[in-house]
């Protein structure tokens, strides 16, 4: 168990639809990391946050969207709901800002398949 | 865009062999991380070597760095079925984000 939780573990929606992808990081961690995993484009980075504030952006569409509350938690909006973003998507913590001395630790991800 | 890119893409070895992965990368690093993943589960943290290191060892693993060549690989000894997984190598952007590679996907047949 990495302590980083997300949920809902599997998620099947619409096209057209939004969705809402939540994640808990390690107790103490206060970077937060969004990851896109599918088999055509592999990991792709889409968003960090440290401490409530954006810090990276990656190859994230302008339908997603994400935002970490004063509580550390993250959440990750994804709208106008396509085919192609049927995928998994993982939430990272680490302790650091960045991921330069420390490593991440990863969540069990969420499922989503658009129908 | 992916930094690390591992070789090979596929390995199938049986119970007991060893299973070497190699990744290259492109831009001066800090570290290199080099991480697994169970079918359709989250990614684990194996084992991270600065840039200042040349080898590391965590248990049954073995990874090397050279930073002249820009590669890195990860030796898994004694394979065991359970090590069956996707291996990945990931190195820090910016030092913002982990950039992660394709992958080499191992299979260990008992």
């Amino acid at each position: 168990d990495s302590g980083v939780t997300q949920t809902p573990k599997h998620l099947i929606t619409a096209t057209g639809q939004r969705v809402t992808l939540r994640c808990s990081p390690r107790s103490g961690d206060l970077s937060v990391y969004w990851y896109q995993q599918s088999l055509d484009q592999g990991l792709q980075f889409l968003i960090q946050y440290y401490n409530g504030e954006e810090r990276a952006k990656g190859n994230i569409l302008e339908r997603f969207s994400a935002q970490q509350f004063p509580d550390l938690h993250s959440e990750l909006n994804l709208s106008s709901l396509e085919l192609g973003d049927s995928a998994l998507y993982f939430c990272a913590s680490s302790v650091d800002l960045g991921a330069m001395n420390t490593e991440a630790f990863f969540g069990q991800g969420t499922r989503l398949t658009v129908v | 865009s992916q930094q690390g890119e591992e070789d090979p893409q596929a390995l199938s070895i049986q119970e007991g062999e060893n299973a070497t992965m190699n990744c290259s990368y492109k831009t001066s690093i800090n570290n290199l991380q080099w991480y697994r993943q169970n079918s359709g589960r989250g990614l684990v943290h194996l084992i991270l070597i600065r840039s200042n290191e040349r080898e590391k060892h965590s248990g049954r693993l073995r990874v090397t760095l050279d930073t002249s060549k820009k590669s890195s690989s990860l030796l898994i000894t004694a394979s065991r079925a359970a090590d069956t997984a996707s291996y990945f190598c990931a190195t820090p952007e910016y030092g913002n984000k982990l950039v992660f590679g394709a992958g080499t996907i191992l299979r260990v047949k008992s």
